[in-house]
C-alpha cells in the first residue's frame, strides 16, 4: 500500500479556500485516491475520490497532477463546520472493496471566525 | 435507515469483563471493518471481513475476536478487558469506491 504524507494541522478563516496536499510518492498504477473527513465524535465520512487530473463535486475538488505523486484536496469557501480532520488515502483497490482500508494521521484543520 | 449500526454507543465496563459490540450495515456490502481509535486519534484498522472471511488481522491482542455470521454483521468481542482497550470503536463498511462509518462505541474500562 502507498505510504501518504500530510500536514499534521492547517488553520484557516471562514470564507477562505484552503488546499490540502497529499504527497503519495510510490502510488502504484492501479491505485485510486480517495479523501475522507472525520468531525469529533463521528466516524470517517467519504469526501471525494479520484484516479488523475481533476474532480469535483458538491462538497470538494480533488486536484492530481499527471505524475500523481502528490493531490490537493480543495475547500472551497470553508466555513466553521468545515473544521475536521481530513484523511487521504491511496488503495488500488478502490475505497478499500478488498478490506485494505487503512488510515495515516490525517490533517487537522481548524477554521476560525 | 442508518446504513452502518453499531450497539452500544457508549459502554463502561470493569477490567477484567468480557463485552460485545454489535454492527449491522443494511448496504449489502461484502467487506466489513472494525477500526480502533484511542485518546491520540489515531484511526487503526483492526480486522476486515470481505464475503464473511477474514482479510486483516492487525496486531490484535487474542482477546479481540470478531465474529461475522453474515455479510451484514460484524460483532466485535473482548475478552479481559483492560484499561488500554479504552477507546473509540469504529464499524464500517465498504463499497467498490467509498466506506461508511459507524457512529463509533465509546468503551471505557474502569
Amino acid at each position: 500500500l502507498a505510504k501518504t504524507t500530510q500536514p499534521i494541522s492547517m488553520d484557516s478563516y471562514e470564507g477562505q479556500e484552503v488546499n490540502i496536499t497529499c504527497s503519495h510518492n510510490n502510488i502504484a498504477t492501479n491505485d485510486y485516491i480517495t479523501w475522507y473527513q472525520q468531525f469529533p465524535s463521528q466516524g470517517p465520512r467519504f469526501i471525494i475520490q479520484g484516479y488523475k487530473t481533476k474532480v469535483t463535486n458538491e462538497v470538494a475538488s480533488l486536484f492530481i497532477p499527471a505524475d500523481r505523486k502528490s493531490s490537493t484536496l480543495s475547500l472551497p469557501r470553508v466555513s466553521l463546520s468545515d473544521t475536521a480532520v481530513y484523511y487521504c488515502l491511496v488503495d488500488r483497490n478502490y475505497g478499500g472493496s478488498q478490506g485494505n482500508l487503512i488510515f495515516g494521521k490525517g490533517t487537522k484543520l481548524s477554521v476560525k471566525p | 435507515d442508518t446504513a452502518v449500526s453499531q450497539t452500544p454507543k457508549y459502554l463502561v465496563t470493569q477490567m477484567g469483563n468480557d463485552k460485545s459490540i454489535k454492527c449491522e450495515q443494511n448496504l449489502g456490502h461484502d467487506t466489513m471493518y472494525w477500526y480502533k481509535q484511542d485518546s491520540k486519534k489515531f484511526l487503526k484498522i483492526m480486522f476486515s471481513y470481505n464475503n464473511k472471511e477474514l482479510i486483516i488481522n492487525e496486531t490484535v491482542p487474542n482477546r479481540f475476536s470478531p465474529k461475522s455470521p453474515d455479510k451484514a454483521h460484524l460483532n466485535l468481542h473482548i475478552n479481559s478487558l483492560e484499561l488500554g482497550d479504552s477507546a473509540v470503536y469504529f464499524c464500517a463498511s465498504s463499497s467498490r469506491t467509498e466506506a461508511f462509518f459507524g457512529q463509533g462505541t465509546r468503551l471505557t474500562v474502569v
